[in-house]
């Protein structure tokens, strides 16, 4: 079946601008997560939603940052005012239900700021 | 105490020998842990995870040892192809549906 799909693969915005990147998780999958991997910081947590809910939200870096899902399925992350140390590769993982330990990653969005 | 420490940071393997990557961590709450394979422009692909209650998990080629007392994990991949050349990831993840908290990455290469 169709594994978790992210989009666009790839952003390239300005400082100041405002971005939003889009998660499909594996159908069925009630659990989604965000992650982002850069150089020096390795692959940290963002955000965790079960259903459209997110009982973790404890590594958004800054009140830049939000996400939301709706219907749970499809997930938005969104930064506001992009600046140049939000550039990273920006993943999404889900997990079939709560209680189930394994998460699947999508192939991320490589977010770029100039 | 969140943290999961990895070695070693990049490894050079001749094809046909023993892959062998460590991790350590401190959180006891931890109880579920797994290694990914990432190839480059790819995202993490779960390749073999163990729960504590056991002490070695294998998988075709891949073995994960566990060793609770000394909260320490190791994957194995045994007769390394090139194929196998990717960063792995060690993590570790403390209830059910919480975060993965990740190691640093071993940049692996096997040599043809």
């Amino acid at each position: 079946g169709a594994g978790v799909s992210q989009s666009p693969s790839n952003k390239v915005t300005e400082k100041g601008k405002d971005v939003e990147l889009r998660c499909d998780p594996i159908s069925g999958h009630t659990a989604l997560y965000w992650y982002r991997q850069s150089l020096g910081q390795g692959l940290e947590f963002l955000i965790y939603f079960q259903g459209n809910s997110a009982p973790d939200k404890s590594g958004l870096p800054s009140d830049r940052f939000s996400a939301e899902r709706t219907g749970g399925s499809v997930s938005t992350l969104t930064i506001q005012r992009t600046q140049q140390e939000d550039s990273a590769v920006y993943l999404c993982a889900s997990s079939l239900a709560y209680g189930d330990y394994e998460q699947y990653f999508g192939p991320g969005t490589r977010l770029t700021v100039t | 105490q969140q943290q999961v420490k990895q070695s070693p940071q990049s490894l050079i393997v001749q094809k046909g020998g023993i892959s062998i990557i460590n991790c350590a961590y401190e959180n006891t709450a931890f109880d579920y842990f797994p290694w990914y394979q990432q190839f480059p422009g790819k995202g993490p692909a779960l390749l073999i995870a163990i729960r504590p209650d056991v002490s070695e998990k294998k998988e075709g080629r891949f073995t994960i040892s566990f060793n609770k007392s000394a909260k320490q994990f190791s994957l194995h991949i045994m007769d390394s192809q090139p194929g196998d050349s990717a960063t792995y990831f060690c993590a570790a993840s403390g209830s059910s549906g919480s975060r993965l908290t990740f190691g640093e990455g071993t940049q692996l290469t096997v040599n043809p």
